[in-house]
């Protein structure tokens, strides 16, 4: 199974709203990743956990708070958040998250509105 | 982090073979050179990598310039379904897989 699945594909929300994406995958692999896209943009890294833990944070603002409850599982909460958050956000797995050689597998993506 | 130039989009005929070019100039000689794709309306994919040798797998090959200063993704035969978007990233092994611009492939019947 080299899947990466994530729910709900699609999410409309309102600012005020509290939400949460929800990433899985069952290849063994302990590095997860979130990755955030703007229409017509390359996909931006917004965090990385390896080993369930928090690796890397780019500067993402609080309003998105990352969660890896065991190492196939990775969740994104969301919270007051604003209509310029509106994007696809991608889910991707690798192996350890060190290689040089690792492949990402990702998710077909949430695609998240925000009124 | 190492920079890349793609050319913005390319077109192609199917069943015809496409060569996809990348600068990376600033690659270290550690970083290996990943491409991934992305079909409309999902997430990306890889395609394939490679740091010295030109590599060949079922979906594509890899041509890499001997200074590894750039190098060419090379679809032998393209079909309707490769149409995507195509980046090419080196990959420094430190969690950061840093997406450029890639290039738009367009393929006609």
């Amino acid at each position: 199974d080299t899947e990466v699945t994530q729910t709900p594909k699609h999410l409309v929300m309102g600012m005020t709203n509290k939400k949460s994406l929800k990433c899985e995958q069952h290849m063994g692999h302990r590095a997860m990743y979130w990755y955030k896209q703007k229409a017509k943009k390359p996909p931006e890294l917004m965090f990385v956990y390896s080993y369930e833990k928090l690796s890397i944070n780019e500067s993402v603002p609080s309003r998105f708070s990352p969660e890896c409850p065991n190492s196939s599982l990775l969740n994104l909460h969301l919270h007051a958040l604003q209509p310029e958050d509106s994007a696809l956000y991608l889910c991707a797995s690798s192996q350890a998250g060190f290689g040089v050689d690792e492949k990402l597998f990702f998710g077909s993506g949430t695609q998240l509105s925000v009124l | 982090d190492a920079k890349t130039t793609q050319p913005n989009s390319m077109e192609s005929n199917e069943e015809e073979p496409v060569h996809l070019p990348c600068n990376h100039s600033t690659i270290s000689g550690t970083d290996y050179i990943h491409w991934y794709r992305q079909l409309p309306s999902q997430g990306p994919e890889y395609v394939i990598h490679g740091l010295t040798s030109n590599v060949n797998n079922r979906m594509a090959s890899l041509a890499i310039a001997e200074d590894r200063k750039s190098s060419t993704l090379i679809l032998h035969r393209a079909t309707l379904r490769d149409a995507a978007v195509y980046y090419c990233i080196p990959n420094t092994g430190f969690q950061k897989l840093v997406f450029g611009t890639g290039t738009r492939l367009l393929v006609s019947p």
